[in-house]
C-alpha cells in the first residue's frame, strides 16, 4: 500500500540536542511539507518543498532544518534553537503544484523534551 | 492570525443524526477548499474536497457546501455515527502558497 511514514512515533529531546525526525512516502508525490499541532490547535507550516533539492519555509521555520535530497524523503530537524519543541509534528505530501491538491498526512510524530 | 476558522470549537450530536459543521475563510483569492477528519494521536484523514466553480459536493454520508458570497465552508454528515467522533478541520488554498488550516471542531456522538 502506498503512504506517508513517519517515524518514529514517539521522541524525547534533551536539553541542547538536535533530533531528526524522519518522513517518507511512496505516493510519488513532487511535494511535501512539515506541520506542527499543538494541544487543541490547528497545524501550522515549518516548511515545504515542491521538488527535490528546494524546500521554503513555512509560518514557523525558526528553529528547524529540513533537506530534500530525495523525492521520496524529507527529514526534519528540531534543533537546540527552537526552545519549544514539544509537539506533535506532521508530515504530508502531494501531487505538486501547491494549488488545488489535497494533502496526504503521516501519522505524526510525538516530541517531549526530558 | 488564521484566515481559516470555524464557529464552533466543539459539537455535540447525537448518533444518527445529521451534523453540521462550519468553517469560514476570509481570503477572496482562495478557489480550493478540503476537510479533514482528526482522530487521536493520528494525522489527518483526506475527507472530501470542492472547487470555488462548485457550491456542493457530495460524497459517502458527506455533503459539503461553499457560500463563496459569505466565505463560508460547511460540513454536513448524515446519520452520524460513533466512528464519526474525531476533530474536524476545513483548509484554503489562500494565494500562491501550500494549505491554511483552520483551528479544528470537535465532534462528540452521544450513543
Amino acid at each position: 500500500d502506498g503512504g506517508i511514514t513517519q517515524s518514529p512515533k514517539y521522541l524525547f529531546r534533551k536539553e541542547g540536542q538536535n533530533v531528526t525526525l524522519s518522513c517518507e512516502q511512496n505516493l510519488n508525490h513532487d511535494a511535501m511539507y512539515w506541520y506542527r499541532q499543538d494541544p487543541g490547535q490547528g497545524l501550522r507550516l515549518i516548511y515545504y518543498s515542491q521538488i527535490v533539492n528546494d524546500f521554503q519555509k513555512g509560518d514557523i521555520a525558526e528553529g528547524y532544518s529540513v533537506s530534500r535530497e530525495k523525492k521520496e524523503s524529507f527529514p526534519l530537524t528540531v534543533t537546540s534553537a527552537q526552545k519549544n519543541p514539544t509537539a506533535f509534528y506532521l508530515c504530508a505530501s502531494s501531487f505538486g503544484p501547491l494549488r488545488n491538491q489535497p494533502q496526504h498526512f503521516g501519522d505524526g510524530t510525538r516530541l517531549s523534551i526530558l | 492570525g488564521e484566515s481559516v476558522g470555524l464557529h464552533l470549537p466543539t459539537l455535540s450530536v447525537q448518533e444518527g443524526d445529521n451534523s453540521i459543521i462550519n468553517c469560514a475563510y476570509s481570503n477572496s483569492a482562495s478557489d480550493y477548499f478540503i476537510w479533514y477528519k482528526q482522530e487521536s494521536g493520528k494525522g489527518p484523514q483526506f475527507i472530501i474536497d470542492i472547487r470555488s466553480n462548485m457550491d456542493k459536493r457530495q460524497g459517502q454520508r458527506v455533503t459539503v457546501l461553499l457560500n463563496k458570497t459569505v466565505k463560508h465552508l460547511s460540513l454536513q454528515i448524515a446519520a452520524t455515527q460513533p466512528g464519526d467522533s474525531a476533530v474536524y478541520f476545513c483548509a484554503e488554498n489562500g494565494g500562491n502558497t501550500p494549505l491554511v488550516f483552520g483551528k479544528g471542531t470537535r465532534l462528540s456522538v452521544i450513543a
